[in-house]
This record gives C-alpha cells, structure tokens and sequence, in this order.
C-alpha cells in the first residue's frame, strides 16, 4: 500500500554542519505536507510545513524542499546544534472526498549531533 | 496555557481490563485524534474526531472506542486489553486537517 516512508533510519553529524532529512512519499493526492520532531519521552513537536503549491519553505535555520516530480520531501538544518539531536519524523494530509484529511507519518530518521 | 494534557502518563494493564486514556486540549481546536507510537512503526492513527459529536476510525481503530462530547474531551477507551496493545499513546490537536497537530507528551501503556 502506499506510505510515507524515509530513506535513512539514522543520521549522524557534527555540530555545526548542515543535515538533510529526506523522505519519500507515494501518493500522489497528498496536498499538505509536516516535518515533525521529537525528543525522547515527549510528543512529537512541529517544526515547519509545506502546502503542495509550494516547492520551499524557510523558517528559522529550518528549510523543507518539496519535490512532486519525484514524491520527496527533505529537511534542511543549518547549522545543526546539539540541541537538534531526536528524531524527525515527515507527516502527509490526504484528503479524501471532500474531508480535511488526516496525517500519515513515516517511520522516523534518528539524528544524532556529534559535539 | 496548557496545550494538549494526557493521564495517565504511565499504565499497566492486565489483559482484559478496561480503561480510558483522557485527552484534554485549551485551544479550542476542532479537530482531534490519536495516535499509537510502536518501535519502527511510527505513529498510526486509532480515531478521530472533526468536532464535537463527531468520530470516526483511522488505521488501526480495532479494540478502541472514543466519543467526543466536549469540544475539549476526546478519550480513548480500550475494551478489553490485549498485549498488542502495548504502545505509546498520542493525543492531538489541530485547528483544521491541514494545520499542524499539536501533540501531548503520551500515555505509555504496558499490558501483560
């Protein structure tokens, strides 16, 4: 069936260089898409998201890149801080007949900061 | 102001016993579900609810029940509890299906 899934389980860094999150999605009537993270023992909490007529979004050192062509959606971190370690998860909304749809979440890819 | 509050944070069941998990949100949103967290599955989405009087099944609805009286309210009963179970649960929030979810901190529940 289709999924939203990721290409990488984990991702180790160092502090101060960029990451990139990818994730890949299959259904092509997704219209809405969120990047979510989550710390260890908490809920998962919103970082930045996207409407399908949109190919960028920027927020504070945050970037999403959507990519229809190809059903990917990525997160850019600038400058990635300690602080930035858990685990990010990509959520899409697919509306059906008419309804304001629900969240799908992918699986969820570790980031580790290396100091 | 509180955002979406969970209890209990922590359950421990035995099989066959009942219980809710109580959700409760101050920000007046429309929408709410939840969701179980299980180790490489993700979150997945139990039931839902679009506003007051109004639910409906997500993609593992089976062993669960839910009612949405309140605006506020949107507790999740588990029937008869069954080692599968075993979860994380995660209520949230949103303003419409296309606005972020806001999530509480989770009920992790053991069901021996």
């Amino acid at each position: 069936g289709e999924s939203v899934g990721l290409h990488l389980p984990t991702l180790s860094v160092q502090e101060g260089d960029n990451s990139i999150i990818n994730c890949a999605y299959s259904n092509s009537a997704s219209d809405y898409f969120i990047w979510y993270k989550q710390e260890s023992g908490k809920g998962p909490q919103f970082i930045i998201d996207i409407r399908s007529n949109m190919d960028k979004r920027q927020g504070q050192r945050v970037t999403v890149l959507l990519n229809k062509t190809v059903k990917h959606l990525s997160l850019q971190i600038a400058a990635t801080q300690p602080g930035d370690s858990a685990v990010y998860f990509c959520a899409e909304n697919i509306a059906y007949g008419g309804s304001q749809g629900n969240l799908i979440f992918g699986k969820g890819t570790k980031l580790s900061v290396k100091p | 102001n509180a955002g979406v509050t969970q209890t209990p944070k922590f359950q421990v069941l035995k099989t066959g016993q009942s219980m809710t998990l109580q959700c409760a949100q101050d920000m007046n949103h429309e929408y709410m579900s939840w969701y179980r967290q299980d180790p490489g599955m993700g979150l997945r989405l139990i039931h839902y609810s679009v506003g007051a009087g109004i639910t409906d099944q997500g993609e593992v609805p089976n062993g669960y029940n839910v009612s949405r009286s309140t605006t506020e309210d949107f507790p999740l009963r588990l029937l008869s509890a069954a080692p599968s179970q075993t979860s994380v649960y995660f209520c949230a929030s949103s303003y419409s299906g296309y606005s972020p979810l806001h999530f509480g901190n989770g009920t992790r529940l053991t069901v021996t």
